[in-house]
């Protein structure tokens, strides 16, 4: 595709409940990353794939967060019993690997509501 | 562990009023800082990518510069459409996790 799909555009859930949300990324990238934005906040790394493998999860918050990759394309990030705290934005990034740092291309989020 | 600290929180201009916004940064070995410009309900989007201290890059009414401690974004004689959120993040590794600061919103009023 032109760019990052990110899949629902919002959801909202009840506390405890699972949820999952989708991450297409262009075509051809082979790092993808997942960031977590709270309301007035910056972005918060979550977890980093190249390829189908995650060399970094280190940011994910808990062990009720998890995520996979497949085909070296599409990701899901999972969270089982959601909490109230975990009410955010979630977005996805996908870039090319060089010999640089490479310029992260945003998908526009899933804006998770937890009741 | 990577640190960036942007100021101000939030900045109001008027039109054609320049300014400037500061990220300042700790990274252990800094590969490269990143500026994006983020509009309300969307993803941000990149806009300046500087390598080293001495580094400037321009476009349009936006100059980024880079000194070894902090990174300042340019903007001369803003115009409305340049009211957004801007993000400075900074990079220790050619791949993998980029720290993002809390960014600064500015708000061009006509």
């Amino acid at each position: 595709g032109a760019g990052v799909s990110q899949s629902p555009s919002n959801k909202v859930t009840e506390k405890g409940k699972d949820v999952e949300l989708r991450c297409d990324p262009i075509s051809g990238h082979t790092a993808l990353y997942w960031y977590r934005q709270r309301l007035g906040q910056g972005l918060e790394f979550l977890i980093y794939f190249q390829g189908n493998s995650a060399p970094d999860k280190s940011g994910l918050p808990s062990d009720r967060f998890s995520a996979e990759r497949t085909g070296e394309s599409v990701s899901t990030l999972t969270i089982q019993r959601t909490q109230q705290e975990d009410s955010a934005v979630y977005l996805c990034a996908s870039s090319l690997v060089t010999g640089a740092p490479e310029k992260l291309f945003f998908g526009s989020g899933t804006q998770l509501s937890v009741l | 562990e990577d640190q960036v600290t942007q100021s101000p929180e939030a900045l109001r201009l008027q039109e054609g009023e320049s300014s400037s916004l500061n990220c300042s940064y700790t990274v252990s070995g800094l590969r490269g800082l990143f500026w994006y410009r983020q509009d309300p309900g969307k993803g941000p989007e990149f806009l300046f990518t500087l390598y080293s201290a001495g580094e400037e890059k321009e476009k349009e009414r936006l100059k980024a510069t880079l000194t070894k401690k902090e990174s300042f974004l340019h903007i001369t004689a803003p115009k409305p459409e340049d009211s957004a959120t801007y993000l400075c993040a900074v990079r220790n590794t050619n791949a993998g996790k980029s720290t993002f600061g809390d960014g600064t919103t500015l708000t061009v009023k006509p």
